[in-house]
């Protein structure tokens, strides 16, 4: 059974920065291509960034080029987003999605909280 | 910029057919831009309903499809049912290896 499970949510003041992870199992993590999609509370679902399977090729979402960084370690079968410079807006839960064209298997999510 | 259409809300009666669209604000949607679509119910996470356009996830009944209308991907949902009210959201890859999710569809069922 493929399983997603993210941690490293909080609360944070904005200029911080924190450190999302993802624990896969259940599937080939290496063969897999990953990605983050956010929700803030109350709205809709906002992809944020994708890796490929051997993490040449990471892309994000204009809201988050510059300041977040996707990676991934395959011998650990974990997923990771990197958070830097956060802002009140990039308050929300944040899923782990695995997939590549849209076939997603989605963790429950981690909150993230930016407030001083 | 490109933006992701979905009608804000629809409504259904039990039994009945709905079909939710997918719109892009600068072009066709077609199947080479992989319209997906997902289920979510306030609390939990998203569940994956239709991708690649009309390819069915492992374990949603049939009576949910994936399709494209004109210039849109559509999710049709036959024989509506009282636990399909929840929200309905679809997403799309724009390019370069961005992806875009509509706005949400909150379907009721009345």
């Amino acid at each position: 059974e493929v399983q997603l499970v993210e941690s490293g949510g909080g609360l944070v003041q904005p200029g911080g920065s924190l450190r999302l992870s993802c624990a896969a199992s259940g599937f080939t993590f290496s063969s897999s291509w990953m990605h983050w999609v956010r929700q803030a509370p109350g709205k809709g679902l906002v992809w944020v960034s994708r890796i490929s399977t051997d993490g040449s090729s990471a892309t994000y979402a204009d809201s988050v080029r510059g300041r977040f960084t996707i990676s991934r370690d395959d011998a650990k079968n974990k997923l990771y987003l990197q958070m830097n410079n956060l802002r009140a807006e990039d308050t929300a839960v944040y899923y782990c999605a695995r997939g590549r064209y849209g076939d997603y298997a989605w963790g429950q999510g981690t909150l993230v909280t930016v407030s001083s | 910029q490109t933006v992701v259409t979905q009608e804000p809300s629809l409504s259904v009666s039990p039994g009945g057919t709905v079909t939710l669209t997918c719109g892009l604000s600068s072009a066709s949607v077609s199947t080479s831009v992989y319209p997906s679509w997902y289920q979510q119910t306030p609390g939990q996470a998203p569940r994956t309903l239709i991708y690649r356009t009309d390819t069915r996830s492992s374990g949603v009944p049939d009576r949910f499809s994936g399709s494209i209308l004109g210039n849109k991907a559509a999710l049709t949902i036959t024989g509506a049912q009282a636990d399909d009210e929840c929200d309905y959201y679809c997403v799309v890859n724009v390019g370069l290896g961005i992806w875009l999710f509509g706005g949400g569809t909150k379907l009721t069922v009345l």
